[in-house]
C-alpha cells in the first residue's frame, strides 16, 4: 500500500465551479499535511498546509483534514483556467523532515 | 529572500557516467531534501540533510549519495548512471516543517 494515494484524474471542471481533490494516507501517525500545485514543466509550489482536523481556508482554497478517516482534501472555489495544473498531496509523519507525496491529480479548468 | 537555486538546470549524460547536482537553499534554512520525479513514480524522497548531517534516507541504491556543506548548500551525486535515472531532480529548502522547492535539474541519461 502506498503511503499517499490520489486519484490521478484527469479532473475537468468548468470555470467558476468548485474543484474537489482528494487524498488518503496510510500511516495513522502522520502529523502534517500539504497541498502543492505543479504546472507542467515547473517545480511544485506549496499552496496549503493543515495540521488539525477540520477546515482551513486561504482565499479560494480550503483544505480539509479528517485524521480518523485518514483523508485530506482540497477544494478550489471559483476555479480559474490558471488553476489548471497537477495537485500533489504530501504527508509528513513527524519523524524529521521526511515527506511522502502522492502521484498527483491533474486538474483542467475549462473556460 | 532569494529562492532555492539549483544548478545546472539541464544535463545530458551517458550510461555509466556520474553526475553532481547542486542546491543552494533559501538563506537561513538549514535543512535540505532531495527528490526524484518521474512520470511513472511521481516524487520520490532521496534524502534529507540538516546541519551537514543526513537525517533521513529514501529507498534508493547506494549510487545515489549526497552531502551538505557548512553554508547549507547541498550536492547530490549519482554514480554509474542508468537510463532509468533520467528524471527531474528537485531540491527543497525546509523551514518550520514547510518545504519550498527549487526549479529542479532535468537529467537525461542516454
Amino acid at each position: 500500500q502506498k503511503e499517499v494515494e490520489q486519484n490521478s484524474g484527469p479532473l475537468s471542471v468548468p470555470e467558476g465551479a468548485i474543484a474537489s481533490l482528494n487524498c488518503t494516507y496510510s500511516d495513522r501517525v502522520s502529523q502534517s499535511f500539504f497541498w502543492y500545485r505543479q504546472y507542467s514543466g515547473k517545480s511544485p509550489e506549496l499552496i496549503m498546509s493543515i495540521y488539525s482536523n477540520g477546515d482551513k481556508e486561504d482565499g479560494r482554497f480550503t483544505a480539509q483534514l479528517n485524521k480518523a478517516s485518514q483523508y485530506v482534501s482540497l477544494l478550489i472555489r471559483d476555479s480559474q483556467p490558471s488553476d489548471s495544473a497537477t495537485y500533489l498531496c504530501a504527508v509528513n509523519r513527524g519523524a524529521g523532515n521526511q515527506f511522502y507525496f502522492g502521484t498527483g491529480t491533474s486538474l483542467t479548468v475549462i473556460p | 529572500k532569494a529562492g532555492v537555486t539549483q544548478t545546472p538546470r539541464y544535463l545530458i549524460k551517458t550510461r555509466g557516467q556520474q553526475v553532481t547536482l547542486s542546491c543552494s537553499p533559501i538563506s537561513g534554512h538549514r535543512s535540505v531534501s532531495w527528490y526524484q520525479q518521474t512520470p511513472g513514480q511521481g516524487l520520490q524522497f532521496l534524502f534529507e540533510y540538516f546541519s551537514e548531517t543526513q537525517r533521513n534516507k529514501g529507498n534508493f541504491p547506494g549510487r545515489f549519495s549526497g552531502r551538505q556543506f557548512s553554508n547549507s548548500r547541498s550536492e547530490m551525486n549519482v554514480s554509474t548512471l542508468e537510463l532509468g535515472d533520467s528524471a527531474l531532480y528537485l531540491c527543497a529548502s525546509i523551514w518550520g516543517g514547510l518545504q519550498f522547492f527549487g526549479p529542479g535539474t532535468r537529467l537525461t541519461v542516454l
